[in-house]
């Protein structure tokens, strides 16, 4: 069964408190991505995992980092939230080559107060 | 930035009826995915269309890619209810490294 798991699906967090999102798949793919989405904005793409410790930085990287020490699983760490950081959250993973279709995870709101 | 994005935001049409969404890109792409997301869910893949293939067809689907002119289109024949979604087109990109780059997406209401 293809799947990307994302834990926890909502989420509310108080200003400076740590977050942490967490996704796994069962495809065996190289590849992971964090995004987030916001109204009339689409995707943004946080940060791309090529594998295991080999992260890069999307569009939007600043006040996130992540975390990739086994294939099947990408986290994202969000060190003293803030309000700004109000979302939902898309994990997706995909194989390492063009051309491919990419797999989406059911996301996370998360709402920082 | 964004390097695919949708002309219009949001269309709402009858049942039955044909619908066309657009998607213009600014830099060189060799495939557009096409992507579905319902209320409350992830996107998922409806088409993937690659530079050699110009149209591609899938039920009552339709996509074309025009790389002259950087522009693809998604067409949906008779729409029903269950169409309603937010579709997104996305290019590759690969200057540096590769990812897939959204467009802001067109919300379609297919009332009954």
């Amino acid at each position: 069964d293809m799947k990307v798991t994302q834990m926890p699906r909502y989420l509310i967090k108080r200003m400076g408190e740590n977050v942490l999102l967490e996704c796994g798949q069962d495809m065996s793919h190289e590849t992971m991505y964090w995004y987030r989405q916001d109204p009339g904005l689409g995707l943004q793409l946080i940060y791309i995992s090529y594998d295991v410790d080999s992260n890069s930085e999307g569009d939007i990287p600043k006040g996130y980092r992540v975390s990739r020490k086994k294939r099947e699983h990408f986290s994202l760490i969000l060190d003293s939230a803030k309000t700004n950081q109000t979302s939902v959250y898309f994990c997706a993973s995909s194989f390492l080559f063009a051309n491919t279709e990419v797999f989406f995870g059911k996301g996370t709101r998360l709402t920082v107060v | 930035s964004q390097w695919g994005e949708e002309n219009l935001q949001a269309l709402s049409i009858q049942e039955g009826e044909d619908v066309t969404m657009n998607c213009s890109y600014k830099t060189y792409t060799t495939v557009v995915h096409w992507y579905r997301q319902d209320s409350g869910r992830g996107p998922a893949l409806i088409i993937l269309i690659r530079s050699n293939e110009r149209e591609k067809r899938s039920g009552r689907l339709r996509a074309t890619l025009d790389t002259s002119s950087q522009s693809s289109s998604l067409s949906i024949t008779a729409a029903q209810c269950e169409d309603t979604a937010v579709y997104f087109c996305a290019t590759e990109a690969s200057s540096g490294s590769w990812q897939l780059i959204f467009g802001s997406g067109t919300q379609l209401t297919v009332m009954p």
